[in-house]
């Protein structure tokens, strides 16, 4: 079955402490994952998506296929970092691809 | 343009109310998206157009109507909604969808419906 799963509802962290956002899934294709983010008060964004290699933010993503994960991490959380932040992953084919959702993650960066 | 709006920001209804809420984009995307938001939750999938074409239903119920009438723009036709339809409605577009560079997938802010 197809499944993204965030095992973390809420992750609290200090102001310059690293930070790891985990994303783990099921899929029997070749997966496509991304990271998005929604701000308090402001729309659902692209962060990451694996196949860019990039990093934004300072948050970077790496797509390890052995382990189905696609964890999110920064070295050193900023306070503005605070929000809730979704794994996808694409499936299908054609005019039925779609993402599925994991549950999010809460991030709260304190100072 | 590089974002995609959405009409009204909030909209409070009764259930016998008929009512619609309007997507735009013109970054010439060609696939269009309508999802329900509950607070703390992911999206869920309502709705996929592609090429101004209906490509995915997600067993939405009838009192939904979506509509495309033409690339840049999406419409969701509400009628006799319960107060569990009460959410945020998302539309979101991709360039199409092709492949993971094609159709990542750009969000409006969002129609805070309320029905009473």
């Amino acid at each position: 079955a197809q499944r993204v799963t965030q095992p973390e509802k809420l992750l609290s962290v200090f102001k310059g402490a690293p930070v790891e956002l985990k994303c783990n899934y099921s899929y029997s294709g070749s997966p496509e994952l991304f990271w998005y983010v929604q701000y308090s008060r402001q729309r659902l964004q692209l962060l990451l998506r694996h196949i860019s290699r990039e990093s934004i933010k300072g948050f970077t993503a790496d797509l390890n296929k052995g382990e189905t994960s696609f964890h999110l991490k920064k070295p050193f959380a900023q306070e503005e970092d605070s929000a809730m932040y979704y794994c996808a992953l694409n499936i299908g084919a054609g005019n039925n691809r779609k993402l599925i959702w994991g549950l999010g993650t809460s991030l709260a960066v304190n100072p | 343009d590089t974002e995609v709006t959405q009409t009204p920001k909030h909209l409070v209804m009764g259930m016998t109310n008929k009512k619609s809420l309007k997507c735009e984009q013109h970054m010439g995307h060609r696939a269009m998206y309508w999802y329900k938001q509950k607070a703390k939750k992911p999206p869920e999938l309502m709705f996929v157009y592609s090429y101004e074409k209906l490509s995915i239903n997600e067993s939405v119920p009838s009192r939904f109507s979506p509509e495309c009438p033409n690339s840049s723009l999406l419409n969701l036709h509400l009628h006799a909604l319960q107060p569990e339809d009460s959410a945020l409605y998302l539309c979101a577009s991709s360039q199409d969808l092709a492949g993971a560079q094609t159709d990542t997938q750009y969000f409006g802010p969002g129609t805070r419906l309320t029905v009473l």
